[in-house]
């Protein structure tokens, strides 16, 4: 499971509140993802990070915020949570052994906006 | 940006037969191409990669094509079992930059081994 947890696991939340999603690594990866997964879009990159306060955006980054303080952890913040952004979020790594570039994929964050 | 589309979306084989799930992409940079295997309620797990510099690459039952000049890939799925269902998704990027390896995605394929 390359030793990544993402906490919580299922939220449940209102409109217009923030929420944080964190992801956490104890291998020292380097390279850290956020994606979203939606039924009929498959995965698509919000946010992602090459380094301690390195980050920079995907595909869908509108309405997220990300933060990496140190190594282990990737915050990903949602300003003011909308309906829109009910999903399953998925927090992955690249390895810094083995082919490079290859990510592998945490538990998954289950977010439903009411 | 990279396009990646995948079909089919649904795919239904019997017990034995193998399943071919095709991907094409846009980025003619995109050099390495990983595919994703998804149980309910699981995160996607990979199952196997490709890069450019190679044609095809085999592990057991599972192999992947790759055709640059066409932009496209494919995974095919040898004597199917009922644990190969789950929904398969392609992917492609241009490789590992000092920015990360940003992937883009297909859209899944639904793949059903029925007894």
């Amino acid at each position: 499971d390359a030793g990544i947890t993402q906490s919580p696991r299922h939220k449940v939340t209102e409109t217009g509140t923030p929420v944080t999603l964190r992801c956490h690594q104890t291998e020292n990866h380097r390279y850290m993802y956020w994606y979203r997964q939606d039924p009929g879009h498959g995965l698509r990159l919000i946010h992602y990070s090459y380094g301690v306060k390195d980050t920079d955006k995907g595909e869908v980054s509108d309405g997220y915020s990300v933060s990496r303080s140190k190594t282990e952890d990737f915050l990903l913040t949602l300003e003011s949570a909308t309906s829109s952004q009910t999903s399953v979020y998925f927090c992955a790594i690249s390895p810094p052994r083995g082919p490079r570039g290859t990510q592998y994929f945490g538990p998954g964050t289950r977010l439903l906006v009411l | 940006g990279e396009n990646v589309e995948q079909h089919p979306s649904t795919l239904s084989v019997q017990e034995g037969d193998s399943a071919v799930i095709k991907c094409t992409y846009s980025d003619s940079a995109s050099n390495y191409f990983p595919w994703y295997k998804q149980e309910l309620g699981k995160r996607p797990q990979l199952i196997i990669d490709i890069r450019s510099n190679v044609g095809e690459k085999k592990d057991q039952r599972i192999a992947v094509t790759l055709n640059k000049t066409a932009k496209h890939f494919s995974l095919h799925i040898t004597e199917t079992q009922p644990e190969d269902s789950a929904v398969y998704f392609c992917a492609a990027s241009p490789g590992l930059t000092g920015g990360g390896n940003k992937l883009t995605f297909g859209t899944g394929t639904q793949l059903k081994v029925e007894l």
